[in-house]
């Protein structure tokens, strides 16, 4: 089945530190690709997200490029913020003849400090 | 434009008690998703409705059920709680069904306490 492996949390920077988050997936059509942001209390958002392979999804200074060769989508930021502490979630969604359904990794906490 | 409303944001329950909970979707959206976060288990998916028809469902028991109305509001039930039903609840909507492979609008989800 389909599944999403994220790097495991928490994480830790500096404020202007380099921020990568790696991802990588399994699925059994071809998926897109979506990183998801939750802040406290809140339900997720869409940070960026890429359809096809070499797309990539760009958002708020967060990056991601769609690798299908390596099957990864790892979020990169330059510079993280303080604001930027949130749970980060990787999901693929396959639209197949049924229905689609999205399929979400486990979360990277990412905690900034000033 | 308003986003995805859920209500009610808080519930506590007690073991065996019966539970409703709500999702109004972004206007001109046709479905409704919905999903249940856990620390252990993260996201997982409990079901699609569109057109009032669920679309998909995902690997849970039947005391989880849900239902769409015609306005495409959606409300899901969890019937004889358990302790491990304790997890925040999320409604996603979107244009389109399978639109778990599309952009979905996510809730702020509705915190479930079962004591």
């Amino acid at each position: 089945g389909d599944s999403v492996t994220q790097m495991e949390g928490p994480v830790t920077l500096s404020e202007e530190a380099f921020l990568t988050i790696n991802c990588t997936y399994t699925a059994t059509g071809y998926p897109s690709l979506f990183w998801y942001v939750q802040y406290p209390g809140e339900g997720l958002q869409l940070l960026l997200k890429a359809t096809k392979a070499d797309d990539k999804g760009s958002n708020k200074g967060f990056e991601a490029t769609y690798r299908k060769e390596t099957t990864s989508f790892h979020l990169e930021k330059g510079s993280v913020q303080v604001s930027d502490s949130a749970v980060y979630f990787c999901a693929l969604g396959v639209r197949n003849t049924n229905a689609g359904k999205s399929t979400f990794g486990d979360g990277t906490t990412l905690t900034v400090k000033p | 434009k308003a986003g995805v409303t859920q209500t009610p944001r808080y519930l506590i329950k007690t073991r065996g008690q019966q539970v409703t909970l709500s999702c109004s979707p972004i206007s001109g959206h046709r479905s409704v998703s919905w999903y249940q976060q856990t620390p252990g288990q993260g996201l997982q998916f409990l079901f699609e409705y569109f057109s009032e028809t669920q679309r998909n469902k995902g690997n849970f028991p039947g005391r989880f059920s849900g239902r769409q109305f015609s306005n495409s509001r959606s409300e899901m039930n969890v019937s004889t709680l358990e302790l491990g039903d304790s997890a925040l609840y999320l409604c996603a909507s979107g244009l389109v069904w399978g639109q778990g492979a599309d952009t979905q609008y996510f809730g702020p989800g509705t915190r479930l306490t079962v004591l």
